[in-house]
This record gives structure tokens, sequence and C-alpha cells, in this order.
């Protein structure tokens, strides 16, 4: 069966500091990847998805870059965390183009 | 644009107490309707998918159905065990597959 380990669980950060979050996949080949931030208040934002490795799509213009070094590992990163980018950060899979998604559990980001 | 609109807010129920929550939305070419539920500190669990109006979906305590405009996510009898939050989300013709969501149902059933 697959599952999608995301790590850390939390995470406290200084305003300045670079971010680097990481999600792996196990039990599926060629997935579609997904990075959202769900903060209070707001429904699930979509900020980057790939359809393959190298290949990483922006949803949302930001302090946040994705990339996908390997099929099944997908990496959001900033060089300089603003308090803004506070929040709970989701990695997610699908089957190529197929929805459902399927969810980690997600990395608690607060930024102080 | 496309939208989805999930109502209410907020739901207290006291255990046994059936209701129904509710996900109209505004799509361009529905392609598919996704029910999650969301624990607290957790990523969503997906729940169900329904892809055309009149369609139905059932899983425990919990039935999802479809219109041409809003999904209906209805709880028989809940328990305490079934306070969670509940996120709809949809699949548009141009999304190659990404998901828009609501902003949820948070759902409290009282024993």
């Amino acid at each position: 069966s697959q599952t999608i380990h995301q790590w850390p669980a939390t995470l406290v950060q200084p305003v300045g500091s670079p971010l680097s979050l990481e999600c792996t996949v196990e039990g599926t080949s060629n997935p579609n990847l997904y990075w959202y931030r769900q903060a209070a208040g707001r429904g699930l934002q979509l900020l980057f998805y790939s359809v393959g490795i190298g290949q990483i799509s922006s949803e949302v213009p930001q302090n946040l870059s994705a990339s996908r070094p390997q099929d099944r590992q997908f990496i959001l990163s900033s060089k300089k965390l603003l308090l803004s980018d506070s929040g709970f950060y989701l990695c997610a899979w699908s089957v190529q183009r197929q929805p459902p998604l399927h969810f980690g559990n997600g990395t608690r980001l607060t930024v102080t | 644009e496309d939208q989805v609109t999930q109502s209410p807010e907020a739901l207290r129920l006291q255990e046994g107490e059936s209701s129904s929550l509710n996900c109209s939305y505004t799509v361009s070419g529905l392609r598919g309707l996704f029910w999650y539920r969301q624990d607290p500190g957790k990523g969503p669990e997906f729940l169900f998918t329904l892809y055309s109006a009149g369609e139905e979906k059932e899983k425990e305590r919990l039935k999802a159905t479809l219109t041409k405009k809003e999904s209906f996510l209805h709880i028989t009898a809940p328990k305490p065990e079934d306070s969670a939050t509940y996120l709809c989300a949809v699949e548009s013709g141009g999304s190659q597959g990404n998901l828009i969501f609501g902003k949820g149902t948070k759902l409290s059933v009282k024993p």
C-alpha cells in the first residue's frame, strides 16, 4: 500500500532563516505531488504541484520554492522566511492527474 | 473563477442528532467532487468521490450526495468520534488534477 511521509511535524524558525520541508511517498511510481498550505480560517491553498522529476508548477507567487529531485521526493524551501510564511504545510500525492489526493500529516511552521 | 463554499462553518450536535453539511460550488466543467475528514493537527483523510448529479456514496454513518450545484454530507446518528472538520473539494475541467478546497465545516458531537 502507498504511504506518505512528511517531516518535521513541527518547526519554529526565526524570520530571515532558511526552510526545507521534505516529503516522500512509498508504494507508487510517478505520482503527482503537491504542496498545500492551510492557514487558520482559510481553505487549503495549493502552492506547488509536480507531474514528474524536475517539473514544478507554481500556483501562487511567494517567498517559497519547490523541487523534485527524485520520483517520490518533494521538497519545499525558502531562502529567507517571513512572518507570513507561518502555517500548516501539507504534502499530498495522487495517481497521475487523477484525484483523489492523499495527504501526509503536515508540518506546523511557526515563524517568530 | 472556480469556487467552493461550505456551510455552516461550525456545527454542534448531540450524539444521535442527525444533520447535513453543505458544499456549494461554481466550476467550469466539474470532473469530480471530493469529501475529506480532517482531525486536529492531522492531514485530511479522503472519504468520498462523486462524479455526476444524482450520485450517492455511503460509509458507516456518512452519506454524500451530489446535485448540479451542491453536495451534501449527511451524518446519521453521529457519535463523538465523528467530531472533525469536513472538507469539500472540486476538480474542474482545466485543473489538471488539482483540487480547489472549501474552508470546511467543523463538526462537534457531544455525548
